[in-house]
């Protein structure tokens, strides 16, 4: 079946250490996002990534890094300068961006927490 | 810039009516709707792409008013799998493809 795997389901994080979220996707879509959602706050765009070796920051790029070296594949690395990490993270993809008829499909996300 | 929801949480008894509403301050292109279950990944709904258009989906339908930049969810005859928050996400004019979502409303079905 295509979809979206996140991996691991759950992450503990150290003070001072970098972590890497997975995101993979059989969709064959262009267009990937991660979002960080914390309670009550809704969806909130951390990356995208219309095309592959190409992405753009979103509304709170600060502290997390990505790449984009494959069509499939789209990680996510919190860095040690992101202060407040603890929150669910949320991988999605498109067909393509610059589409609006186009639904995101997500993956089950990956609950970081610090140590 | 982020469009706010209505209301923030609403509990119905079985066969119960909602209606969730979204609302921009920006000129919309479409209106996404989700359904998220606690810990699990949200739900596509349905997309609102043209002013007035209203879509169904068995007993959830939806509204966009393309003039107002507002658009509504209703659920009708609430089954408990309906339980769960639902997000808007909008997309304005200029960054079509890239939504904003609002804060949810949780919705709670009873018995």
């Amino acid at each position: 079946d295509g979809g979206i795997t996140q991996s691991p389901k759950y992450l503990f994080r150290k003070e001072g250490q970098n972590v890497t979220l997975s995101c993979e996707q059989n969709l064959n879509h262009d267009a990937m996002y991660w979002y960080r959602q914390d309670p009550g706050q809704g969806l909130r765009l951390i990356y995208y990534s219309q095309i592959v070796n190409d992405f753009q920051k979103g509304d709170i790029a600060e502290g997390y890094s990505v790449s984009r070296e494959k069509k499939e594949s789209f990680p996510l690395t919190v860095t040690s300068a992101q202060k407040n990490p603890t929150a669910f993270y949320l991988c999605a993809s498109s067909i393509s961006t610059g589409i609006s008829n186009q639904p995101q499909h997500f993956g089950d996300g990956t609950r970081l927490s610090i140590l | 810039q982020q469009p706010v929801q209505s209301p923030q949480a609403v509990i119905l008894r079985e066969g119960e009516d909602a209606v969730i509403n979204c609302s921009s301050s920006k000129a919309l292109y479409s209106v996404h709707w989700y359904r998220q279950k606690h810990g699990e990944a949200p739900v596509f709904l349905m997309i609102l792409l043209k002013g007035g258009e209203q879509k169904g989906h068995e007993k959830i339908s939806a509204s966009f008013n393309e003039k107002k930049q507002q658009s509504s969810l209703y659920l009708t005859a609430s089954q408990l799998s309906y339980s769960g928050t639902y997000f808007c996400g909008t997309e304005s004019r200029g960054s079509q493809g890239n939504l904003i979502f609002g804060k949810g409303t949780k919705l709670s079905v009873k018995p």
